[in-house]
């Protein structure tokens, strides 16, 4: 079985700084993809940024990385210079052996003006 | 490419009813997924589709829930004698065959069951 857990319900952080979104996960397949998904107001999934677990370098997709500690089985999003627009719903998800997708709860980040 | 497109946006409807959501995947994606997310919680997997064929159906999927793909193309799912349960979101996302993760959603169907 995997789990996804993400202990940040909600978080605000300041236009323009940065924010990690933290997410663990458990699993006992060996090969698995972790991903991130943001999920503004108007309901749609967004895909933000995906890690294989056998990647050796941390993915990082524009403002976003993805700070991936393998032997801590985290997988934390680091989103820089926030912007007003970033303001939504993130998920974290990960893929093992099934095909389909599990999700965390979510953290809902609002930045400030 | 056009994105994933679902229909209706919105759906309100009374317990009992049956109540029928379609899903055009973006073309020549040959997988399909409908997960199902209730309010303050991630999407749940409901079914998987490769081409017409329904390879995988989770547990939440009661038999009052029927998927299809007839021709490998859209999809609907149907719930049949609706509960206030099944209010939730009803999201639809595809993947090309050869794509190794990326999974791309449409915008969800909202039921609520009053």
């Amino acid at each position: 079985a995997q789990k996804i857990t993400q202990t940040q319900p909600g978080m605000f952080v300041q236009e323009k700084e940065a924010v990690t979104l933290d997410c663990t996960y458990d699993t006992s397949d060996q090969s698995y993809g972790l991903f991130w998904y943001k999920q503004p107001s108007s309901g749609e999934m967004i895909f933000l940024i995906y890690q294989g677990s056998y990647d050796e370098q941390n993915a990082t997709e524009g403002r976003y990385s993805l700070n991936f500690q393998k032997a801590r089985k985290s997988a934390n999003l680091v989103i820089s210079a926030s912007q007003l627009g970033d303001s939504a719903m993130y998920f974290c998800a990960m893929k093992g052996s099934a095909r389909q997708l599990t999700f965390g709860s979510g953290t809902q980040l609002t930045v400030l003006p | 490419d056009t994105g994933v497109s679902q229909d209706p946006r919105h759906k309100i409807t009374k317990r009992g009813q049956n109540v029928t959501f379609r899903c055009d995947p973006i073309s020549e994606h040959n997988r399909l997924y409908w997960y199902r997310q209730t309010l303050g919680q991630g999407p749940e997997f409901l079914t998987y589709f490769q081409n017409e064929a329904q390879l995988e159906k989770s547990r939440l999927l009661s038999d009052r829930f029927s998927a299809e793909r007839p021709k490998g193309s859209f999809s609907t799912l149907e719930i049949q004698r609706t509960e206030q349960g099944d209010s939730a979101m009803y999201l639809c996302a595809s993947q090309r065959r050869d794509s190794p993760y990326e999974q791309y959603f449409g915008p969800g169907t909202r039921l609520t069951v009053t």
